[in-house]
């Protein structure tokens, strides 16, 4: 069971607009900032949005992300075949045992 | 380029012990901090472990604290994960990731921008 709860699966058309849900607690999302990545079947994960809204480098602007109170939330607009991927939500917890690193279950997107 | 190389996984018995590496180049390993994340076959990513680049503060999940231990040698470029008293549950494929750290110098929380191949640990009698 993730600390953070996202929707197993997600899906839609090429030039859709999709959405992705995380939801946490007060001890991670709601007083922390979240990131998102991009898996890739059979590769390492990828470095899509840091800190709730920010793109790294070389990251198209079809992604965004939003957070409010204790969810957070990818957008990928101009849905492309390309995007079939495994998202996962990421952010710090401020966890009585000690501070640590929560994860997302992850959502499966499938370009139809 | 940004490299980041895991070794030493592999088949080992319910308590026994095992040691990662991660050989990092491309960039300044002394400058950064690290992490190993993993990945159960067909599941989630799971944090393991954090390391800070002088190694003054360490974190580790609740799952293996007591059991894993994280240390980095700067002159040789390299991080490590000692891991004792192995699991079934510990079954993952194992990934160094580096802090990410964006133009103004700012390092978000739990954000990694560089990742090796995983290692794949396979812990079964």
């Amino acid at each position: 069971q993730s600390v953070l709860t996202q929707p197993p699966s997600a899906s839609g058309t090429p030039g859709q607009r999709v959405t992705i849900s995380c939801s946490g607690s007060s001890s991670n999302i709601g007083s922390n900032t979240v990131n998102w990545y991009q898996q890739l079947p059979g590769t390492a994960p990828k470095l899509l949005i840091y800190s709730n809204n920010q793109r790294p480098s070389g990251v198209p602007d079809r992604f965004s992300g939003s957070k409010s109170g204790t969810s957070a939330s990818l957008a990928i607009s101009g849905l492309q075949s390309e995007d079939e991927a495994d998202y996962y939500c990421a952010a710090w917890d401020d966890s009585l045992n000690g501070p640590n690193v929560v994860f997302g279950g992850g959502t499966k997107l499938t370009v139809l | 380029e940004v490299q980041l190389v895991e070794s030493g996984g592999g088949l080992v018995q319910p308590g026994g012990s095992l040691r990662l590496s991660c050989a990092a180049s491309g960039f300044t390993f002394s400058s950064y901090s690290m992490n190993w994340v993993r990945q159960a076959p067909g599941k989630g990513l799971e944090w393991v472990s954090y390391i800070s680049s002088s190694s003054s503060t360490i974190y580790y999940a609740d799952s293996v604290k007591g059991r894993f231990t994280i240390s980095r040698d700067n002159a040789k470029n390299s991080l490590y994960l000692q891991m004792n008293s192995l699991r079934d549950e510990d079954t993952a494929v194992y990934y160094c990731a580096r802090d990410y750290y964006d133009s103004s110098g700012y390092s978000p929380p739990g954000g990694f921008d560089y990742w090796g191949q995983g290692t794949l640990v396979t812990v079964s009698s």
